[in-house]
């Protein structure tokens, strides 16, 4: 079955340091890619999403990933934390035809220190 | 970018009684609507696919009789939790997708709490 892996459950970075955040996905092709924020009670926010093409992307809020298809990583980044990042990041992934689901990993809670 | 609304955004009933929650796309035409639940501090589980005029496809282990999906226009699906038991309570997200479109976009989600 397909599977996203989000390996760090928790993690605390200091305001003004950098960020990665790391995703693993287990598909075949080449999946459709999306990273998510939700913070507490609220709905999910789309930060990034990767489809084709170049394989860095920008997204929202200062984020970017890089798609790296031999190590079936899609990690996000950041240079510098905010206090206001601190939030659930969610690394998803649709597999095959549109229409299907997302499956999304467990996430990553981010602390962000002063 | 494509907006989708949920109502409500939260709600609470008594043990027993069912509890109707809507997913509207508002500015496009939702072929399909995903229905996820989260639990506190986990991850967003699928529950359940729905195609505008089908019946809905349930993930393994969610009771289709308990939680009744109707996705009758390419605009509206909702979700009713029916005899809804205090186990029940958690935040449920819509999500929805347009023809041939990988990126969906997602509700605000709704808070159930059953007493």
């Amino acid at each position: 079955a397909q599977s996203v892996t989000q390996p760090d459950i928790h993690i605390t970075v200091s305001e003004g340091a950098s960020l990665e955040l790391r995703c693993n996905y287990s598909y075949g092709a080449t999946p459709y890619l999306f990273w998510y924020v939700q913070s507490p009670g609220q709905g999910l926010q789309l930060l990034l999403k990767y489809f084709s093409g170049d394989t860095l992307v920008q997204g929202i809020k200062g984020f970017e990933a890089e798609f790296k298809r031999s190590q079936s990583s899609f990690n996000l980044r950041k240079p510098s934390v905010h206090w206001s990042d601190a939030a659930e990041y969610f690394c998803a992934v649709v597999e095959g035809q549109a229409g299907t689901a997302l499956i999304f990993g467990k996430g990553t809670t981010l602390s962000v220190s002063s | 970018g494509a907006v989708v609304s949920q109502h409500p955004s939260w709600v609470i009933c008594k043990s027993g009684t069912s509890v109707k929650i809507e997913c509207r796309s508002l500015d496009f035409q939702a072929t399909t609507m995903f229905w996820y639940r989260q639990f506190p501090k986990q991850s967003l589980m699928l529950m359940a696919t729905s195609n505008e005029g089908s019946k809905a496809t349930y993930e393994q282990g969610v009771e289709k009789d308990k939680f009744l999906i109707n996705h009758a226009s390419l605009t509206l699906s909702t979700l009713t939790v029916t005899s809804a038991h205090p186990e029940d309570s958690s935040f449920y997200i819509c999500s929805a997708l347009g023809q041939g479109q990988h990126e969906q976009y997602f509700g605000p989600g709704t808070r159930l709490t059953v007493t």
